[in-house]
């Protein structure tokens, strides 16, 4: 059971360079999320993605962009990075089982941005 | 605007002991919260949630207390192991599909 899976797991780019983050989940679920988490910080919501063919911004979007790929892949993208954007990355997906729903996280990508 | 915050960031319990971890939020339009557990260097894992027209919830040693008049929830952890040590989030979803998590208390456990 893979779950939900990353890559890479950790990177480092120079200010201005691009990078894709890449999320897949194999629960067929129907919402994807992207999250940042910042030392001594909570998750921030970057994008989500309620179901294939839809996104929308969270609370802190700028600098990013997303793609829905197909239902189990939901990519992150930086354009030209800075290092505000040095952080560490996570993917989830929601399970909705009539009002109970759960999120599954992947394991987090670390990226630097130097 | 919508913030969830907790009152202590860190907690360090004896081994064998209760644990009882905090969380304000002041979203009072939200109707879902929940508790996650970070270790060190993994994702976020799901504890346990409960839903505004709940007080009381309750798992495998843990349960989870919600007092809507102060907007208050809480974790309690029963008979503490080592292994219950890591990063504790409160998150609150006011409906639709956002989630919106607070800062996160470190709970350590003393052997």
């Amino acid at each position: 059971n893979a779950g939900v899976t990353q890559t890479p797991k950790f990177q480092v780019l120079k200010t201005g360079q691009s990078m894709t983050l890449q999320c897949a989940q194999d629960m067929n679920h129907n919402s994807m999320y992207w999250y940042r988490q910042d030392p001594g910080m909570g998750l921030r919501l970057i994008y989500y993605s309620a179901s294939e063919g839809t996104t929308d911004k969270g609370e802190v979007p700028n600098g990013y962009n997303v793609s829905r790929l197909n239902k189990r892949e939901f990519s992150l993208r930086l354009e030209s990075a800075a290092p505000s954007q040095t952080s560490v990355y996570f993917c989830a997906s929601l399970r909705r089982q009539g009002l109970d729903t759960e999120a599954f996280f992947g394991q987090g990508t670390r990226l630097t941005v130097v | 605007g919508e913030s969830v915050g907790l009152h202590l960031p860190t907690l360090s319990v004896q081994e064998g002991d209760n644990s009882i971890i905090n969380c304000a939020y002041s979203n009072s339009a939200s109707d879902y919260f929940i508790w996650y557990k970070q270790e060190s260097g993994k994702g976020p894992q799901f504890i346990i949630d409960i839903r505004s027209n709940m007080d009381k919830r309750q798992g495998q040693r843990v349960t989870v207390l919600l007092n809507k008049t102060v907007k208050h929830l809480s974790l309690q952890i029963a008979a503490t192991q080592p292994g219950d040590s890591a990063v504790y989030f409160c998150a609150e979803n006011g409906g639709g599909f956002k989630t919106i998590f607070g800062a996160g208390t470190r709970l350590f456990v003393k052997a």
